[in-house]
């Protein structure tokens, strides 16, 4: 059964910074590409960011672009994005995600940027 | 950047009957769209792909079509467990992007 399970969420100020982590199982991470997908309380689903299965490529929404970076473990099966420079419309649901087009997702982790 | 833009935002439909969700791409993709389903508090659903796929979770009520800029989403006799938000997402070019969704309603 393949798991997504996401940490690191929580309250933070504007302009700090977060780690968020997800821990995949049930299928062959090193094998897939995974992303980083947001939901914005009354906006929708906004992609973040994808890296690639070896992790050599790494791709951002042009709104993270410079703040927010994107790695993978292969050898600990975990993905992490690091935030900084936070900001109040970062508020959201972060969902870390199997694939381009997703066919696993984890249930989400909250991230809130508030003063 | 690719825009997604779904219609209607709001469906409002009774059980038994049939519901067409539209979602219309701003430059071609082929057909690599996929659809989700989202319902409150939950994580999004994988429910078809490339354009007209659907996954194994879901039953044959669930239709997938178009190719290009034009796809379409069908639900016949809807259940009272279809009612959620669907956003389509095209996967054909960086950077992916969503649709706004059309939420489902009785």
């Amino acid at each position: 059964e393949v798991q997504l399970l996401e940490s690191g969420g929580g309250l933070v100020q504007p302009g700090g910074s977060l780690r968020l982590s997800c821990a995949a199982s049930g299928f062959t991470f090193r094998d897939y590409a995974v992303t980083w997908v947001r939901h914005v309380a009354g906006t929708g689903l906004e992609w973040v960011s994808t890296i690639s299965a070896s992790g050599d490529r790494t791709y951002y929404a042009e709104s993270v672009k410079g703040r927010f970076t994107i790695s993978r473990d292969n050898s600990k099966n975990t993905l992490y994005l690091q935030m900084n420079s936070l900001r109040a419309e970062d508020t959201a649901i972060y969902y870390c995600a199997k694939g381009t087009f997703i066919d696993y997702w984890g249930q989400g982790v909250p991230v809130t940027v508030s003063s | 950047e690719i825009m997604m833009t779904q219609s209607p935002a709001t469906l409002s439909v009774s059980p038994g009957e049939r519901a067409t969700l539209s979602c219309r791409a701003s430059q071609s993709i082929s057909r690599n769209l996929v659809w989700y389903q989202q319902k409150p508090g939950q994580a999004p659903r994988l429910l078809i792909y490339a354009a007209s796929t659907r996954a194994p979770a879901f039953p044959g009520r669930f239709s997938g079509s178009g190719s290009g800029t034009e796809f379409t989403l069908t639900i016949s006799n809807l259940q009272s467990e279809d009612f959620a938000i669907y956003y389509c997402q095209q996967y054909n070019n960086w950077p992916l992007t969503f649709g706004r969704g059309t939420k489902v309603e009785i």
